[in-house]
C-alpha cells in the first residue's frame, strides 16, 4: 500500500498570505493520478485537483497542484477567509489512499 | 448539479447488521463508478469499497472483505453498502461518492454525500 504523509500538520496563517502544503509518497506515484481535497468541519471533502495539476470545475486559479514521483504540492497563492479548512491528498495510482491532512488555520 | 444523499446509519451492536443506501441525481448514474469511503479521527479517510458503472465489477478494502458487500440498482439511481458482522473499528462517517470514470479504478472522487454516520457499540 502506498501510504501518503502530509506535512506540516498544522499550517497557521493569515488572509492573503501563500500556503505551501507538501504530501509525500512512500512509492513513486505517476503525476496523472494525484488528487487534492478540501474538507470544511461538518462537510464532506470536496474535490479540488486531480491529475496532478488540473482544478475541478469551480475551483478558483488560486489552488494549484504540483509535483512528480513522491514529492507533491497544494498551492494557496492567496489565503482567502473560505479557504481555512483541512486538506487531503489521494493518489488513485495503486489502489487508492488517502494522506492524514493538513490543516491550514487561522494565524 | 450532482446530489449523493445517503441514508441507514446509526447504532447498531457489534456482531449485528446493516444496509446503507446512497440516491443519486443530476448525472447519469449509470455511467459512472461509485464508491463507499469512511472517515474516522484515528485512521482519516479509507475507501471501503467501489463499483463500475454496470455492477459487473467491485473491490473491497482487506478491512472489510468478505464482510461488507456493495452493489447498484441503476434504475433507481441507487447504490447500497450492506454491511454484515460488524465491529467496533467500523464505527465511521460514511461518505457515497462518485468516481470519475465507468471503471472501478484508477479514479478520483469528484463528487461526495454529506455523509452519515455508524456506531458499532453494544
Amino acid at each position: 500500500e502506498i501510504v501518503l504523509t502530509q506535512s506540516p500538520g498544522t499550517l497557521s496563517l493569515s488572509p492573503g498570505e501563500r500556503a505551501t502544503l507538501s504530501c509525500r509518497a512512500s512509492q513513486s506515484v505517476s503525476s496523472s493520478y494525484m488528487a487534492w481535497y478540501q474538507q470544511k468541519t461538518g462537510q464532506a471533502p470536496r474535490l479540488l485537483i486531480y491529475g496532478g495539476s488540473s482544478r475541478a470545475t469551480g475551483i478558483p486559479d488560486r489552488f494549484s497542484g504540483s509535483g512528480s514521483e513522491t514529492d507533491f504540492t497544494l498551492t494557496i497563492s492567496r489565503l482567502q477567509p473560505e479557504d481555512f479548512a483541512v486538506y487531503f491528498c489521494q493518489q488513485y495510482d495503486t489502489s487508492r489512499t488517502f494522506g492524514q491532512g493538513t490543516k491550514v488555520e487561522m494565524k | 448539479e450532482v446530489q449523493l444523499l445517503e441514508s441507514g446509519g446509526g447504532l447498531v451492536q457489534p456482531g449485528g447488521s446493516l444496509r446503507l443506501s446512497c440516491v443519486a441525481s443530476g448525472f447519469s448514474f449509470s455511467s459512472f463508478a461509485m464508491s463507499w469511503v469512511r472517515q474516522t479521527p484515528e485512521k482519516g479517510l479509507e475507501g471501503v469499497s467501489g463499483i463500475g458503472a454496470s455492477g459487473g465489477t467491485t473491490y473491497y478494502a482487506d478491512t472489510v472483505k468478505g464482510r461488507f458487500t456493495i452493489s447498484r440498482d441503476n434504475s433507481k439511481n441507487t447504490l447500497y453498502l450492506r454491511m454484515n458482522n460488524v465491529r467496533g473499528e467500523d464505527t465511521a462517517i460514511y461518505y457515497c461518492a462518485k468516481e470519475s470514470a465507468a471503471v472501478a479504478r484508477r479514479n478520483y472522487f469528484d463528487h461526495w454525500g454529506q455523509g452519515i454516520l455508524v456506531t458499532v457499540s453494544s
